[in-house]
């Protein structure tokens, strides 16, 4: 059984700038959610995409948005990068449930 | 509202001595409640899941909570501290409603730092 792997692991993005990060779930899972964990805190709940279609979103902008593909691997595309969405970005993926299983994460920095 | 604390920022224990995170949790429902952990540089891995079969849960490497909704408690124990349980542990609340399916909501993190 494959576990749910993120890339890249790091990326360096300067202020502007837009990113994708993407997510593969683990096998047999048609769920994705993404969160976001700033330094020294717990993560945030960005959204989540049930079969293809965004099913809940935190308190994110509208230029944090996603892509769930029917292979059931997302991406996260984030806009007009800012310092504050330096983070590490972990996406985690669940199976009719909310027992989520989550991946290393990718660590973004705005500079 | 909902919500979860974590009592505990930073928690120091000796090698071998017994570990308690305490965790609160607030709701109108009756949530999902989960232990995660994070070593560093890492992603979380599930410690264990209350699904309201039993309130005495037991999880991986050792690890079990106890659920008391009188008083809105999932606290976090090991009776022995392993070097290798140095770690940040985040308890987690899912509510089950129309608009927070599946929604997981972490509580800031206790810090365990365990000494020889």
């Amino acid at each position: 059984e494959t576990g749910v792997t993120q890339s890249p692991t790091h990326l360096i993005k300067t202020r502007g700038q837009q990113v994708t990060l993407r997510c593969s779930s683990q096998s047999g899972h048609n769920t994705v959610s993404w969160y976001q964990q700033a330094l020294g805190q717990g993560p945030q709940f960005i959204f989540q995409y049930y079969r293809e279609e965004e099913n809940g979103r935190g308190n994110f902008p509208p230029r944090f948005s996603g892509l769930q593909f029917p292979n059931y691997s997302s991406e996260l595309n984030v806009n007009a990068l800012e310092l504050d969405d330096s983070a590490l970005y972990l996406c985690a993926s669940s199976l009719l449930s909310d027992e989520q299983y989550f991946g290393p994460g990718t660590r973004l920095t705005v500079t | 509202a909902q919500s979860v604390t974590q009592l505990d920022s930073h928690v120091s224990v000796s090698e071998g001595t017994p570990v308690l995170l305490r965790c609160n949790y607030s709701s109108s429902y009756s949530p999902s409640l989960f232990w995660y952990v994070q070593h560093p540089n890492k992603g979380l891995q599930l410690l264990l899941k209350y699904t309201s079969a039993a309130t005495l849960v037991k999880g991986i490497n050792g690890f079990e909570a106890e659920f008391k909704k009188s008083e809105t408690s999932f606290h976090l124990t090991k009776p022995s501290a392993h070097m290798s349980d140095a770690a940040e542990y985040f308890c987690v609340v899912s509510f089950l409603t129309t608009d927070s399916w599946g929604k997981l909501q972490f509580g800031a993190g206790t810090q365990v730092v365990v000494t020889p």
